[in-house]
């Protein structure tokens, strides 16, 4: 079973269109995030949710929607899409907000905008 | 503010060759710290962590890392490296004033030489 499981795992669209990326957990954590990763490999925050409440909005463009309808899933839309959003993004999930509960990582979605 | 250095972004090592990958952070008080793996196509995995306590920690796969407060360094060794090794590894920071928020390295690419 896989623990941390986002859909889909490509995603090739055009600028200006309007996607969602679905994440779901099976460890029950309650804390859920977002990263983004570029081109050059680094990963960037960009939200966290603890129970299904925002916690961590970092400075994203409000084209990005996440969205947690139970502490098991976080969707993240984005609207209007721009050459600059191609990047792998990686849902992960903790135990809890503490500093020591290690992420547990999807295997990416690479979205790929032309 | 915490900041996550690793030096070098690609390193060579041939099969049997010591494994040694530095990371040094910036952080007011000593802060929790990570090391994650990522192979190619995949989500990161969690190699090892210090919170409190030993020094020494040791990971899964062979790998361990020593917490050195006074060189707040954080490095990465494996006596022996196998092909299996060759990933993207991440040095990560969490620190007592931003739980949550995982500063990672910019990743050090490991590749294995027969």
């Amino acid at each position: 079973d896989t623990a941390v499981s986002q859909t889909p795992k490509y995603l090739v669209t055009q600028m200006g269109n309007d996607k969602s990326i679905k994440c779901e957990q099976n460890l029950g954590h309650d804390t859920m995030y977002w990263y983004k990763q570029d081109s050059k490999k680094f990963l960037k925050i960009m939200f966290s949710y603890n129970n299904k409440e925002l916690i961590i909005n970092e400075t994203v463009p409000n084209r990005f929607s996440p969205k947690s309808p139970d502490k098991a899933h976080l969707n993240l839309h984005i609207n209007s899409l721009e050459l600059g959003d191609s990047a792998v993004y990686f849902c992960a999930s903790s135990q809890d907000m503490g500093g020591n509960s290690p992420l547990h990582f999807g295997n990416g979605t690479r979205l790929t905008v032309t | 503010a915490q900041s996550v250095t690793q030096l070098g972004s690609h390193v060579s090592v041939s099969e049997g060759a010591l494994v040694l990958l530095r990371c040094n952070y910036s952080s007011s008080v000593p802060p929790y710290l990570f090391w994650y793996v990522q192979y190619p196509n995949q989500g990161l995995q969690l190699l090892l962590k210090y919170t409190t306590g030993a020094t020494l920690v040791k990971g899964i796969n062979g790998f361990e890392a020593e917490f050195k407060k006074s060189e707040t360094s954080f490095h990465l060794t494996k006596p022996s490296a196998h092909m299996s090794d060759a990933a993207e590894y991440f040095c990560a920071v969490s620190a007592f004033d931003s739980w949550g928020k995982l500063q990672f390295g910019a990743g050090t690419q490991v590749v294995v030489t027969p």
